[in-house]
Parts: C-alpha cells; sequence; structure tokens
C-alpha cells in the first residue's frame, strides 16, 4: 500500500520567516510529486509539482526532492498570513495518494 | 486555467435517500475523472477513477453499489450515493485530467450532510 506522511503539525512562523513542510513517501517507483494547499472548507489547489532530484522554485515557493531518501520538501520565503492553510502532499500520475497535511499558521 | 464545477456545492439529505453529484470539465475535455472524499481533518481519499465510456474502477473498500459513477462524455461525471446515511457525509471532491497530463484540476467540492 503506497503511504505518505507528513508531520501534521500545526506549524507555527513569524510573518516574513521560511516555512518548511516536510513529506516522506513509500513508493519507491513513484515519479511525480505535488504539493496543493488548502483552505478550510475549499478544495485543493496546486502550489507545485516536481519530478526530479534537486531543487524547483517558484516565486516564493521552492520544492526540494531527494528520491534516494524518499523525501519531498516545500519551503514557504517571506511567509505571509494569506499562507496560512493546511499544506497536502500528493505523490503519483493519475491517480494520486495524499498526505494527511500540515496546517500552517503564519502569525502576523 | 482549465476550469472544474460541480455541483451542487452543499446538499442535505434524509437518512435513506440518493444523491446525485455532478463534476463538469469546462473548458477542456478530461477523459479521465477521479473523484475523492475528505472527512473533517483528514486527509483526500481516492474512491474512484473515472474513465469516459467504460465503468469506473474503485479502490479498495469503496462500495460501487453505493457509489455510482458515471461518465457518459467527455465533460461530465456523476457520482449518486445511493441510499445515504449520517456516515456519508462528507466532502466529495473530484478532478479533471486533461490529455492525460500530470496536472489534475480540482473542481471546488460538494459538501453532503445526511441527517
Amino acid at each position: 500500500q503506497k503511504e505518505v506522511e507528513q508531520n501534521s503539525g500545526p506549524l507555527s512562523v513569524p510573518e516574513g520567516a521560511i516555512a518548511s513542510l516536510n513529506c516522506t513517501y513509500s513508493d519507491r517507483g513513484s515519479q511525480s510529486f505535488f504539493w496543493y494547499r488548502q483552505y478550510s472548507g475549499k478544495s485543493p489547489e496546486l502550489i507545485m509539482f516536481i519530478y526530479s532530484n534537486g531543487d524547483k522554485e517558484d516565486g516564493r515557493f521552492t520544492a526540494q526532492l531527494n528520491k534516494a531518501s524518499q523525501y519531498v520538501s516545500l519551503l514557504i520565503r517571506d511567509s505571509q498570513p494569506s499562507d496560512s492553510a493546511t499544506y497536502l502532499c500528493a505523490v503519483g500520475q493519475g491517480q494520486l495518494t495524499f498526505g494527511s497535511g500540515t496546517q500552517l499558521t503564519v502569525l502576523p | 486555467g482549465a476550469v472544474v464545477s460541480q455541483h451542487p456545492s452543499r446538499v442535505i439529505c434524509k437518512s435513506g435517500t440518493s444523491v446525485k453529484i455532478e463534476c463538469r470539465s469546462l473548458d477542456f475535455q478530461a477523459t479521465t475523472m477521479f473523484w475523492y472524499r475528505q472527512f473533517p481533518k483528514k486527509s483526500l481519499m481516492l474512491m474512484a477513477t473515472s474513465n469516459e465510456g467504460s465503468k469506473a474502477t474503485y479502490e479498495q473498500g469503496v462500495e460501487k453499489d453505493k457509489f455510482l459513477i458515471n461518465h457518459a462524455s467527455l465533460t461530465l461525471s456523476t457520482l449518486t450515493v445511493t441510499s445515504a446515511h449520517p456516515e456519508d457525509s462528507s466532502f466529495y471532491i473530484c478532478s479533471a485530467d486533461r490529455d492525460s497530463g500530470v496536472e489534475q484540476y480540482f473542481g471546488p467540492g460538494t459538501r453532503l450532510t445526511v441527517t
């Protein structure tokens, strides 16, 4: 059974700080990795996806993938209160397996 | 960007009745749609994969006779919760896959409450 693990948090960071979110996955053959943001009562919205080992940057967000360690992370620079949400890690292509999510609070 | 809609956004029904939820891709054709369920403070769990013109593929533990999925066209998939019970109360979210690409496009979700 494919598993995706996240620290459920809650994680609190002050405004302007870097938030670091982590995720591990069990299926070594996984090829595609996604980070979604979900506000309460809303459906997930895609932040980033990554396929290759290393870092991928998009604005204030950086995804990091280490396939050898089966680990993927998301860094949010210059965190804003509007970033407060639950962040979901997902693995797969087509059929996604989601982690349980990490609740992030950015304190003004 | 690609837009996926769901209808209704919120529904309350009595125990024992059936409820139909529609998922539409508004500006693209979706060969594959996915149905997820999310309980409060829990993650999304894939229920089934729906391919246009064929029977849906259900995940282990999901009752296919209870959760009827129809994908009659490239822009519409429906999920019918039959003989709903209070434990079926959940947030149901669909997503659509365009051209078997990597990114899935999620609908806004349907909040089902069974009384």
